[in-house]
């Protein structure tokens, strides 16, 4: 399995541009979320989805969109790129239902720098 | 008062040293306990998982969870410049609750 995977890795935008960060997993997990790291805070939750068709806000949701379509892909829309949103995306996913359910699984992230 | 608070550091320590980290938190309800360790530029991964109460090993790792006190620590001995890398912890209340709460990490540097 390749767990969760994102792309891309890294990225700068213009201030007003658009993107989609693209988010998948292969561990049929049901539960996914984004989070945005910043240096010093830690990881605040942006938006995450109980399965497909269903999400829902986190903490900091302005700025951002996303979509659940399908079990595997969970991707995070920018609409208008702003110099606050400069920061570390990071997906993960959980399996509600087993084990350890808490657990959550993070892919790589992305980089993202808003100029 | 913040649900999570953990000391961010940056923490030093010479080879072989005993490091101890700690978190402090709020919430009662929580009861599922986590550490997970994010080496540079990388996402981070499940290190030690403890529910409710009580100690848990892992070779060199222990994770320490005081209710009472609401606190929690993870141990590393025999730390190595391996270790280097940032430890957050992070708990959940379980049940329908998904969600989990983050402490902001503590940076950890071992020295060779």
């Amino acid at each position: 399995n390749a767990g969760v995977t994102q792309t891309p890795k890294f990225r700068i935008l213009k201030i007003g541009q658009s993107m989609t960060l693209q988010c998948t997993q292969d561990m049929n997990h049901n539960y996914m979320y984004w989070y945005r790291q910043d240096p010093g805070m830690g990881l605040k939750l942006i938006y995450y989805s109980v399965g497909a068709g269903i999400t829902d806000k986190g903490e900091v949701p302005n700025g951002y969109n996303v979509s659940r379509s399908t079990t595997e892909d969970f991707p995070l829309r920018l609409e208008l790129a702003a110099p606050s949103q400069t920061s570390v995306y990071f997906c993960a996913s959980s399996y509600f239902g087993g084990a350890r359910k808490e657990t959550q699984y993070f892919g790589p992230g992305t980089r993202l720098l808003v100029l | 008062q913040k649900e999570v608070e953990q000391d961010p550091g940056p923490l030093s320590v010479p080879e072989g040293a005993i490091v101890s980290l700690n978190c402090t938190y709020s919430n009662s309800a929580f009861q599922y306990f986590m550490w997970y360790r994010q080496y540079s530029r990388k996402g981070p991964e499940l290190l030690m998982y403890t529910y409710s109460s009580g100690n848990k090993e892992d070779g060199r790792f222990t994770a320490q969870v005081d209710k009472s006190s609401k606190y929690i620590s993870l141990f590393i001995r025999d730390s190595q410049p391996s270790d280097s890398a940032t430890y957050l912890c992070a708990m959940s209340s379980g049940g329908s609750n998904y969600k989990l709460t983050f402490g902001k990490g503590t940076l950890l540097t071992v020295n060779p």
